[in-house]
């Protein structure tokens, strides 16, 4: 299962880590993707790193803002958001694979306000 | 590639069956298109990818069709926990994209 922890009301301009856990299977073996839903509005593909954290892609939205990274060890996978603004208050989550994801987690609501 | 569904809500009542449209702004390669089913307080759940394919555990009555611009997810005998709202992605073209979502209701 994925669990996603982190979220939480911040102000515009601050910053916010996201943590993803993973067990139940051999993470390192996995790509991982951070997906938002914004309410109201559909899915929208955030990022994505391969098995290593060593290849990551990011959509045009958030490229520059937001990284991503991983820790193999402990099953733990990261995005990292800076300069959030009131446009980036959605639920977020992370998901096995790149492409399709097969495996999701519950999300955690981010809530951008001052 | 801008994904669009229709309908946005669909009224139906269990044991009938359900057509939901997905269509692509520009053809999607390699038949790379995936469905998921939403509920509130749930894991999204993988559907369909590939089009076609149905994802482990996923009933038959379950399907996926559809190549280039229309893709269609059927749903026959719907049960009740079929009702939620089901979202298709496009994953041939970055950056991946969702529809906005149709929602199959209760009628």
């Amino acid at each position: 299962q994925l669990v996603e922890s982190g979220g939480g009301l911040v102000k515009p301009g601050r910053s916010l880590t996201l943590s993803c856990a993973a067990s139940g299977f051999r993470f390192s073996d996995f790509y991982m993707t951070w997906i938002r839903h914004v309410p109201g509005k559909g899915l929208e593909w955030l990022s994505y790193s391969d098995t290593t954290g060593d290849y990551t892609d990011y959509a045009d939205s958030v490229r520059g803002r937001f990284t991503v990274s991983r820790d193999n060890n402990d099953n733990l996978f990261y995005l990292q958001m800076h300069s959030l603004g009131v446009d980036d208050t959605a639920i977020y989550y992370c998901a096995r694979r790149h492409g399709f994801s097969d495996l999701w987690g519950q999300g955690t609501l981010v809530t951008v306000s001052s | 590639i801008l994904l669009t569904q229709s309908p946005d809500t669909l009224s139906l009542s269990p044991g009938e069956s359900a057509t939901l449209s997905c269509r692509a702004s520009h053809i999607v390669p390699a038949l790379s298109l995936a469905w998921y089913q939403r509920k509130p307080g749930q894991a999204v759940r993988l559907l369909i990818f590939n089009s076609s394919k149905r994802a482990t555990g996923v009933p038959d009555r379950f399907s996926g069709s559809g190549s280039g611009t229309d893709f269609t997810l059927t749903i026959s005998r719907l049960e009740p926990e079929d009702f939620a709202v089901y979202s298709c992605q496009q994953y041939g073209n970055k950056p991946w994209t969702f529809g906005q979502g149709t929602k199959l209701e209760f009628k």
